[in-house]
This record gives C-alpha cells, sequence and structure tokens, in this order.
C-alpha cells in the first residue's frame, strides 16, 4: 500500500489566515491526489483532486499543489465554516488517505 | 442531484456480518457514474476504502479485507450493499458509501452519504 503522510494533525487559527496543510506519499503517485472535508454527521467533501483542480462549487480559498510525493493544500483566508477534518487521498493504486488534519 | 443514504443496524456482534445498504435518489444507479464505493473511518484511524462496484456488477476491493467483503447491486431498488463478515471489535466504525466523481476514475468520491456508525459488541 502506498501511505500517506499528512501534517499537521492538528491546527488552531484565526479566521482569516492562511492555513497550510502538507501531505506525503511513500513512492511517487504523480499527481494523482484528492482532498476532503469531513465534518461530524454530515457527508464528507471533495474539495480538490488530479493534485490542483478545484472540485465545482468549491470557493476559489482552497488551493492544491504538488506533484510526485509531495503536495500541500492551502485555504487562504480561514472562515468560520472551515472547521473540521481535511484528509489527502491518492488513487495511483488502491486507494488510501492521509491521517487526517483537524482545522480548528 | 444524486444523494446517498445509508441505512442498517448500529450493533453487530462479534464473528456476525455486518450488512448496510447505500440508497441513491436524485439520479440511476446506472447512470455514467459507474463507481459505488463503501469507506469507513475507524475510531482514532484515519478514513480507509473498502471496495466498490461497477454497474455492470463487476468488484474491486481492498486487499485488507478481501475474503470478508462482499458488496452488490440491486438497480431494481436503486441501491448496493455492504456485507462484512466475521466481524470483531477492529471493524467498529462510521460507514459512508460513495459515487465515483465520473467514469474515468473510480476511486475520487463525489458525492458522499452522511455516514452511519456501526459498533461491534456483544
Amino acid at each position: 500500500d502506498i501511505q500517506m503522510t499528512q501534517s499537521p494533525s492538528s491546527l488552531s487559527a484565526f479566521v482569516g489566515d492562511r492555513v497550510i496543510i502538507t501531505c506525503q506519499a511513500s513512492q511517487d503517485i504523480t499527481n494523482s491526489l484528492s482532498w476532503y472535508q469531513e465534518k461530524p454527521g454530515k457527508a464528507p467533501k471533495l474539495l480538490i483532486y488530479d493534485s490542483s483542480t478545484l472540485h465545482s462549487g468549491v470557493p476559489s480559498r482552497f488551493s492544491g499543489r504538488g506533484s510526485g510525493t509531495e503536495f500541500t493544500f492551502t485555504i487562504s483566508s480561514l472562515q468560520p465554516d472551515d472547521v473540521g477534518t481535511y484528509y489527502c487521498q491518492q488513487y495511483e493504486n488502491v486507494p488510501t488517505f492521509g491521517g487526517g488534519t483537524k482545522v480548528q | 442531484q444524486v444523494q446517498l443514504q445509508e441505512s442498517g443496524p448500529g450493533v453487530v456482534k462479534p464473528s456476525q456480518t455486518l450488512s448496510l445498504t447505500c440508497t441513491v435518489s436524485g439520479g440511476s444507479i446506472n447512470s455514467g457514474y459507474p463507481y459505488w464505493s463503501w469507506i469507513r473511518h475507524r475510531p482514532g484511524e484515519g478514513l480507509e476504502w473498502i471496495g466498490y462496484i461497477y454497474y455492470s456488477g463487476a468488484t474491486h476491493y481492498n486487499p485488507t479485507l478481501r475474503g470478508r467483503v462482499l458488496i452488490s447491486l440491486d438497480t431494481s431498488k436503486n441501491q448496493f450493499s455492504l456485507n462484512l463478515g466475521s466481524v470483531s471489535a477492529a471493524d467498529t466504525a462510521i460507514y459512508y458509501c460513495a459515487r465515483s466523481k465520473d467514469a474515468l476514475n473510480p476511486t475520487i468520491f463525489d458525492p458522499w452519504g452522511q455516514g452511519t456508525m456501526v459498533s461491534v459488541s456483544s
């Protein structure tokens, strides 16, 4: 299995802050990476796929970049509704997820 | 807009079979989005992909669970189901169903159901 190492595991930030999450793959996954937001009791949401493509309807303050083994996810200006846990996921092989980053 | 909803028992006894159903509304399970997955989130762990079923009935499972998993499709009810056998406490989790974002990649997941909690306990 391809292991996905995500950091930090949690962070606290203020409204308007720039938030950056990193994800490292144990082997080259080209750009086969997506990012999801999970909130308790709600359906997880796809935010970004193919490393940097913003999913339809997702606010432009969310962005992603990277290829190979190193990836970053950025919220340019944190909003109250962005509180939740974020996961990276690779789909180059049998899909695996990072451990998650709790944003509060 | 397609919506998915999981249903099933909240508690399953050890060694028994966990059975869940995902009901698809707002679109046909036979549409151009052919891959339907199950994913789980165990307490204190990350998300884990369990497997998917193609609209034709072909399946692909996570090797870590292969042998215990069966995913099936009921197009007449617009549903697909998960059976996980010989469960233990390690199978306690929130179980999500999800559709593939499009026909090109089976494991970019959108949308998801809101999940159902299943506890394995005697």
